[in-house]
C-alpha cells in the first residue's frame, strides 16, 4: 500500500514563473491539503480539497491554486513566483475532512526560485 | 501571540537523557498531533491525542485539555532520535503548526 506520494521531489523555478506540484494520497484517502514550510519555520496551511473542491484556505494570496480530480488526487498551482515562495511543499492526505481524522504526509517538494 | 507554542527552540542532550518537549496552545482543539521530521523534510507522525497519555515504544505523549498543555517524552534518548519534533492541533479543520523543536542527542 503505497503512502502519500509527491512529485518532483525537488524544483528549480525562476522568480515571474509557475509552478505545479503534484500529489497522489494515501490509497482509501478522499481528501488532500497542501502546506509550506519556509526554512526553520513550521508548516504554514494552504488550503484543502475534498470532493474536487476548495473546502478550507489559509492565509496565502490567489497566485495560490489547486485542484483535486476524480482520482483524489492533487495539484498545487503557483503563479508568478516570488523569491519568497522557496519552501518545502507538503501534502497531506486523510479520509474525510481533516479536522477528524489522522493526515498522513508525503515527503515534500523542495520548490527553490532564484 | 502564536497559537501553538513550543518549548524549547533547540535542545541538546547526552545519548540516554530522558528528553522532554512541551507545546502549549491557545486555540479550541479536537486533537493534538506530534510528529517528527528528519533533515530532508519527510514528516512522520508519532501521535495524535485528544486526552490521556500515549505511549508507542520509547516515546510517551501526554494533554492536558483544560491546562491546553502537552508533552512529548523521549526515554533513553539515542543520535537517531535528532530531529525536528512538531506539535500541531487539529482546530476547524485545520492543523495549526508550532515551530517545532530541534533535537540533538550526542553519543
Amino acid at each position: 500500500d503505497a503512502g502519500v506520494t509527491q512529485s518532483p521531489t525537488h524544483l528549480i523555478k525562476t522568480r515571474g514563473q509557475q509552478v505545479t506540484l503534484r500529489c497522489s494520497p494515501k490509497s482509501g484517502h478522499d481528501t488532500v491539503s497542501w502546506y509550506q514550510q519556509a526554512l526553520g519555520q513550521g508548516p504554514q496551511f494552504i488550503f484543502q480539497y475534498y470532493e474536487e473542491e476548495e473546502r478550507q484556505r489559509g492565509n496565502f494570496p490567489d497566485r495560490f491554486s489547486g485542484h483535486q480530480y476524480p482520482n483524489y488526487s492533487s495539484e498545487l498551482n503557483v503563479n508568478a513566483l516570488l523569491l519568497g515562495d522557496s519552501a518545502l511543499y507538503l501534502c497531506a492526505s486523510s479520509l474525510g475532512l481533516a479536522g477528524f481524522y489522522e493526515q498522513y504526509f508525503g515527503p515534500g517538494t523542495r520548490l527553490t526560485v532564484t | 501571540k502564536n497559537e501553538v507554542e513550543q518549548s524549547p527552540q533547540n535542545l541538546t542532550a547526552q545519548e540516554g537523557e530522558f528528553i522532554t518537549i512541551n507545546c502549549s496552545y491557545s486555540v479550541g482543539i479536537s486533537a493534538l498531533h506530534w510528529l517528527q521530521q528528519h533533515p530532508g523534510g519527510g514528516i512522520v507522525s508519532l501521535f495524535m491525542l485528544s486526552s490521556g497519555k500515549k505511549k508507542h515504544g520509547r516515546l510517551i505523549a501526554t494533554i492536558n485539555i483544560q491546562e491546553k498543555h502537552s508533552s512529548l517524552h523521549i526515554t533513553a534518548s539515542h543520535p537517531r532520535d535528532s530531529a525536528v519534533y512538531i506539535c500541531a492541533v487539529r482546530s476547524n479543520y485545520q492543523l495549526i503548526w508550532g515551530a517545532g523543536t530541534k533535537l540533538i542527542i550526542k553519543p
